[in-house]
């Protein structure tokens, strides 16, 4: 149980345009969810906290504006990047917090390779 | 403040021989918890354990051990007769109050078995 679905697996996009990724929980309400970026060879790095008909709590250096990210059901959640450019290509994933494991159980989508060209 | 460091960035064994990746972590959190994920060259992140704060158990899955202590703020992983399908990168990582329950990951330790 407690699987996230996350898509695309991997998308290249041309620079200027915009890009949706989902993720959806398939056998869970996610009422909160957490998008990551991970650079080459780096860590994964906390863009935004993401809870249920709210908006976004994104983290410091993150810009809202260019990381739209959008939680309007239990079971999806989204992160457009608008605009995007070169140096927006990296690895994204989602994760979600799991019911009935407290603030400790999460469950991470597998992720999505975002290439601009 | 919370931090998980992976002072290893990079590890190379031949198959067979047993490694261990080592993390410590800092937290002033009394409950937290721990955690061990793999991340294959496809991306994904594959979770192996997770440990609270009370529990100061080692833990032995097949060919993978973890120890834990408290003393040393250190939870190290140890695979045993490593395999080529070991390679892969190895984040540790963190989740406790005073981190907004976030999980803080370490640097991660990219892992190369040889045949």
């Amino acid at each position: 149980g407690a699987v996230v679905s996350q898509h695309p697996s991997w998308v290249i996009c041309k620079s200027g345009t915009s890009v949706k990724i989902e993720c959806r929980s398939l056998d869970f309400q996610a009422t909160t969810m957490f998008w990551y970026r991970q650079f080459p060879k780096q860590s994964l790095m906390l863009m935004a906290t993401s809870n249920e008909g709210s908006k976004a709590t994104y983290e410091q250096g993150v810009e809202k504006d260019k990381f739209l990210i959008n939680h309007a059901s239990l079971t999806l959640s989204t992160l457009t990047v608008t605009s995007a450019h070169p140096e927006d290509s990296s690895f994204y994933i989602c994760s979600a917090r799991v019911p009935g494991q407290g603030n400790y159980g999460y469950t991470f989508g597998s992720g999505t390779r975002l290439t601009v060209v | 403040a919370q931090k998980v460091t992976q002072a290893q960035t990079e590890i190379s064994v031949v198959e067979k021989e047993d490694v261990t990746l080592d993390c410590v972590y800092e937290t002033r959190d009394t409950t937290y918890y721990l955690f061990w994920y793999k991340q294959p060259p496809s991306g994904e992140l594959v979770f192996l354990i997770r440990r609270n704060s009370f529990d100061e158990q080692n833990e032995i899955s097949g060919r993978y051990s973890w120890n834990f202590q408290k003393s040393t703020s250190s939870f190290n992983f140890t695979i045993t007769a490593s395999q080529v399908v070991d390679s892969a990168v190895y984040f540790c990582a963190l989740i406790g109050g005073t981190g907004g329950f976030k999980t803080i990951f370490g640097a991660g330790t990219r892992l190369f078995v040889k045949a």
